[in-house]
Protein backbone atom coordinates (compact mmCIF):
# COMPACT_ATOMS: atom_id res chain seq x y z
CA UNK A 1 0.00 0.00 0.00
CA UNK A 2 0.94 4.02 -0.05
CA UNK A 3 3.33 4.77 2.13
CA UNK A 4 3.51 8.39 3.70
CA UNK A 5 4.44 11.01 1.33
CA UNK A 6 5.67 14.29 1.27
CA UNK A 7 5.71 17.69 -0.67
CA UNK A 8 8.04 19.00 -1.79
CA UNK A 9 10.87 17.11 -2.42
CA UNK A 10 12.88 19.97 -2.59
CA UNK A 11 12.61 23.52 -1.53
CA UNK A 12 14.84 26.28 -2.00
CA UNK A 13 13.86 30.00 -0.69
CA UNK A 14 14.96 33.17 0.69
CA UNK A 15 15.64 34.37 4.26
CA UNK A 16 12.41 35.66 5.56
CA UNK A 17 9.94 33.74 3.39
CA UNK A 18 7.61 31.67 4.66
CA UNK A 19 7.58 28.26 3.72
CA UNK A 20 4.55 25.45 4.15
CA UNK A 21 5.37 21.64 3.92
CA UNK A 22 2.98 18.93 3.44
CA UNK A 23 2.50 15.58 4.97
CA UNK A 24 0.46 12.55 3.71
CA UNK A 25 0.19 10.27 6.68
CA UNK A 26 -0.38 6.23 5.71
CA UNK A 27 -4.59 6.09 5.93
CA UNK A 28 -5.65 4.83 9.35
CA UNK A 29 -2.58 5.96 11.23
CA UNK A 30 -3.65 8.01 14.24
CA UNK A 31 -0.72 9.63 15.12
CA UNK A 32 1.77 12.05 12.95
CA UNK A 33 5.05 13.28 13.94
CA UNK A 34 7.49 15.96 12.48
CA UNK A 35 11.07 15.88 12.58
CA UNK A 36 13.74 17.92 11.29
CA UNK A 37 17.02 16.41 10.55
CA UNK A 38 20.03 19.31 10.28
CA UNK A 39 23.35 18.05 8.11
CA UNK A 40 25.32 15.42 9.79
CA UNK A 41 23.47 15.25 13.04
CA UNK A 42 20.79 13.51 14.20
CA UNK A 43 16.79 13.91 13.89
CA UNK A 44 14.95 16.18 16.56
CA UNK A 45 11.67 16.15 17.11
CA UNK A 46 9.59 18.83 16.47
CA UNK A 47 5.98 17.94 16.87
CA UNK A 48 3.30 15.12 17.47
CA UNK A 49 -0.30 14.50 16.86
CA UNK A 50 -2.54 11.78 18.40
CA UNK A 51 -6.35 11.37 17.04
CA UNK A 52 -7.86 14.41 18.58
CA UNK A 53 -5.85 15.47 21.31
CA UNK A 54 -3.86 18.64 21.17
CA UNK A 55 -0.92 18.54 20.00
CA UNK A 56 2.33 18.13 22.04
CA UNK A 57 4.52 20.92 20.29
CA UNK A 58 7.43 20.95 22.72
CA UNK A 59 9.98 20.08 19.99
CA UNK A 60 9.11 22.77 18.16
CA UNK A 61 12.08 25.84 18.01
CA UNK A 62 10.72 28.99 18.36
CA UNK A 63 7.31 30.50 17.31
CA UNK A 64 8.35 30.98 13.87
CA UNK A 65 7.16 26.85 13.77
CA UNK A 66 3.43 25.94 13.51
CA UNK A 67 1.89 22.69 12.51
CA UNK A 68 -1.27 21.91 11.69
CA UNK A 69 -3.30 18.64 11.01
CA UNK A 70 -6.63 18.50 9.42
CA UNK A 71 -9.42 16.43 9.27
CA UNK A 72 -6.68 13.68 11.55
CA UNK A 73 -5.40 13.23 8.03
CA UNK A 74 -3.21 15.85 6.25
CA UNK A 75 -0.40 17.74 8.27
CA UNK A 76 1.03 20.85 7.33
CA UNK A 77 4.27 22.51 9.01
CA UNK A 78 4.84 25.83 8.38
CA UNK A 79 7.65 27.62 8.82
CA UNK A 80 7.63 31.47 9.07
CA UNK A 81 10.57 34.28 8.47
CA UNK A 82 12.79 31.37 7.43
CA UNK A 83 16.30 31.77 8.74
CA UNK A 84 19.63 29.83 7.19
CA UNK A 85 19.19 27.66 10.33
CA UNK A 86 16.20 26.22 9.56
CA UNK A 87 17.65 24.12 6.59
CA UNK A 88 17.56 20.70 6.95
CA UNK A 89 15.91 17.59 5.95
CA UNK A 90 12.13 17.14 7.69
CA UNK A 91 10.79 13.99 8.33
CA UNK A 92 7.10 13.41 8.91
CA UNK A 93 6.09 9.87 9.64
CA UNK A 94 2.30 8.56 11.12
CA UNK A 95 2.19 5.41 13.68
CA UNK A 96 -0.64 3.29 13.89
CA UNK A 97 0.32 2.44 17.54
CA UNK A 98 4.01 1.94 18.30
CA UNK A 99 5.98 1.67 15.28
CA UNK A 100 6.40 4.88 13.44
CA UNK A 101 6.83 4.69 9.21
CA UNK A 102 8.74 7.73 7.76
CA UNK A 103 8.31 9.59 4.63
CA UNK A 104 11.39 10.47 2.64
CA UNK A 105 11.69 14.08 4.11
CA UNK A 106 11.43 17.32 2.82
CA UNK A 107 14.86 19.18 2.00
CA UNK A 108 14.70 22.80 2.67
CA UNK A 109 17.67 25.50 1.91
CA UNK A 110 17.21 29.19 3.00
CA UNK A 111 19.06 31.30 1.47
CA UNK B 1 17.00 13.99 30.01
CA UNK B 2 16.60 11.08 27.54
CA UNK B 3 19.47 11.17 25.10
CA UNK B 4 21.49 8.36 22.35
CA UNK B 5 25.00 8.37 22.03
CA UNK B 6 26.10 5.86 18.72
CA UNK B 7 29.48 5.29 17.48
CA UNK B 8 30.84 8.10 15.01
CA UNK B 9 31.31 7.20 11.10
CA UNK B 10 32.03 6.65 9.19
CA UNK B 11 32.89 2.80 8.95
CA UNK B 12 34.13 1.02 5.74
CA UNK B 13 34.16 -2.08 5.48
CA UNK B 14 34.88 -5.09 3.04
CA UNK B 15 32.17 -7.66 2.30
CA UNK B 16 31.86 -10.61 4.69
CA UNK B 17 33.20 -9.03 7.46
CA UNK B 18 31.36 -8.64 10.90
CA UNK B 19 30.35 -5.57 11.72
CA UNK B 20 29.26 -3.92 15.15
CA UNK B 21 27.86 -0.25 15.69
CA UNK B 22 27.75 0.62 19.25
CA UNK B 23 24.81 2.58 20.85
CA UNK B 24 24.15 3.49 24.15
CA UNK B 25 21.73 5.16 25.81
CA UNK B 26 20.59 7.39 28.53
CA UNK B 27 16.77 7.01 30.18
CA UNK B 28 14.68 6.99 33.08
CA UNK B 29 12.57 3.58 33.48
CA UNK B 30 12.98 1.54 30.56
CA UNK B 31 12.55 3.11 26.86
CA UNK B 32 11.62 1.02 23.91
CA UNK B 33 15.01 0.86 21.38
CA UNK B 34 15.14 0.88 17.91
CA UNK B 35 17.64 1.16 15.44
CA UNK B 36 16.67 2.53 11.83
CA UNK B 37 18.78 2.32 8.65
CA UNK B 38 18.60 5.08 5.63
CA UNK B 39 19.46 3.71 2.32
CA UNK B 40 20.76 5.71 0.00
CA UNK B 41 18.07 7.94 -1.74
CA UNK B 42 15.34 6.41 0.39
CA UNK B 43 13.48 7.19 3.96
CA UNK B 44 14.29 6.11 6.66
CA UNK B 45 12.93 2.57 7.68
CA UNK B 46 12.82 0.58 11.15
CA UNK B 47 15.30 -1.99 10.78
CA UNK B 48 14.53 -3.50 14.18
CA UNK B 49 13.60 -3.05 17.60
CA UNK B 50 13.16 -4.34 21.57
CA UNK B 51 11.19 -3.11 23.88
CA UNK B 52 12.05 -4.65 27.22
CA UNK B 53 15.53 -5.98 28.77
CA UNK B 54 17.35 -8.86 27.60
CA UNK B 55 15.32 -8.73 24.20
CA UNK B 56 16.63 -9.47 20.75
CA UNK B 57 15.71 -7.69 17.97
CA UNK B 58 16.54 -9.10 14.36
CA UNK B 59 16.43 -8.63 10.59
CA UNK B 60 17.85 -8.70 7.90
CA UNK B 61 20.50 -10.63 9.62
CA UNK B 62 21.30 -7.58 11.76
CA UNK B 63 20.91 -8.11 15.69
CA UNK B 64 20.53 -5.99 18.88
CA UNK B 65 19.95 -7.25 22.22
CA UNK B 66 18.73 -4.35 24.94
CA UNK B 67 21.47 -4.34 27.52
CA UNK B 68 19.74 -2.67 30.36
CA UNK B 69 22.80 -3.31 32.65
CA UNK B 70 25.22 -1.42 30.46
CA UNK B 71 22.49 1.10 28.91
CA UNK B 72 23.18 -0.63 25.43
CA UNK B 73 21.84 -1.54 22.14
CA UNK B 74 24.58 -2.78 19.57
CA UNK B 75 24.01 -3.77 16.16
CA UNK B 76 25.55 -6.71 14.88
CA UNK B 77 25.89 -8.23 11.64
CA UNK B 78 27.98 -11.39 10.73
CA UNK B 79 28.76 -11.47 7.11
CA UNK B 80 28.23 -7.63 5.74
CA UNK B 81 27.11 -7.21 2.02
CA UNK B 82 27.55 -4.16 -0.02
CA UNK B 83 23.67 -3.80 -0.29
CA UNK B 84 24.04 -3.12 3.71
CA UNK B 85 25.57 0.45 2.48
CA UNK B 86 23.26 3.35 4.32
CA UNK B 87 23.08 5.15 7.16
CA UNK B 88 22.34 3.71 10.77
CA UNK B 89 20.33 5.24 13.59
CA UNK B 90 20.19 4.15 16.94
CA UNK B 91 17.06 5.21 18.53
CA UNK B 92 14.74 5.44 21.95
CA UNK B 93 11.17 6.21 22.88
CA UNK B 94 9.83 6.63 26.03
CA UNK B 95 6.25 7.10 26.96
CA UNK B 96 2.63 5.56 26.53
CA UNK B 97 2.54 3.17 23.36
CA UNK B 98 1.37 5.29 20.28
CA UNK B 99 2.52 8.54 22.15
CA UNK B 100 6.48 7.68 21.06
CA UNK B 101 8.28 10.62 20.34
CA UNK B 102 11.79 9.41 19.37
CA UNK B 103 15.54 10.50 20.23
CA UNK B 104 18.00 9.43 17.59
CA UNK B 105 21.75 9.22 17.71
CA UNK B 106 23.46 11.20 15.19
CA UNK B 107 23.59 8.51 12.99
CA UNK B 108 26.92 6.34 11.56
CA UNK B 109 27.38 5.86 7.92
CA UNK B 110 28.39 2.51 6.97
CA UNK B 111 30.09 1.89 3.34
CA UNK B 112 30.89 -2.06 2.41
CA UNK B 113 33.44 -2.43 -0.26
CA UNK B 114 33.46 -5.50 -2.62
Amino acid sequence: GAGVSQSPSNKVTEKGKDVELRCDPISGHTALYWYRQRLGQGLEFLIYFQGNSAPDKSGLPSDRFSAERTGGSVSTLTIQRTQQEDSAVYLCASSPRATQYFGPGTRLLVL
Amino acid sequence: GNSVTQMEGPVTLSEEAFLTINCTYTATGYPSLFWYVQYPGEGLQLLLKATKADDKGSNKGFEATYRKETTSFHLEKGSVQVSDSAVYFCALSKGPEGAQKLVFGQGTRLTINP
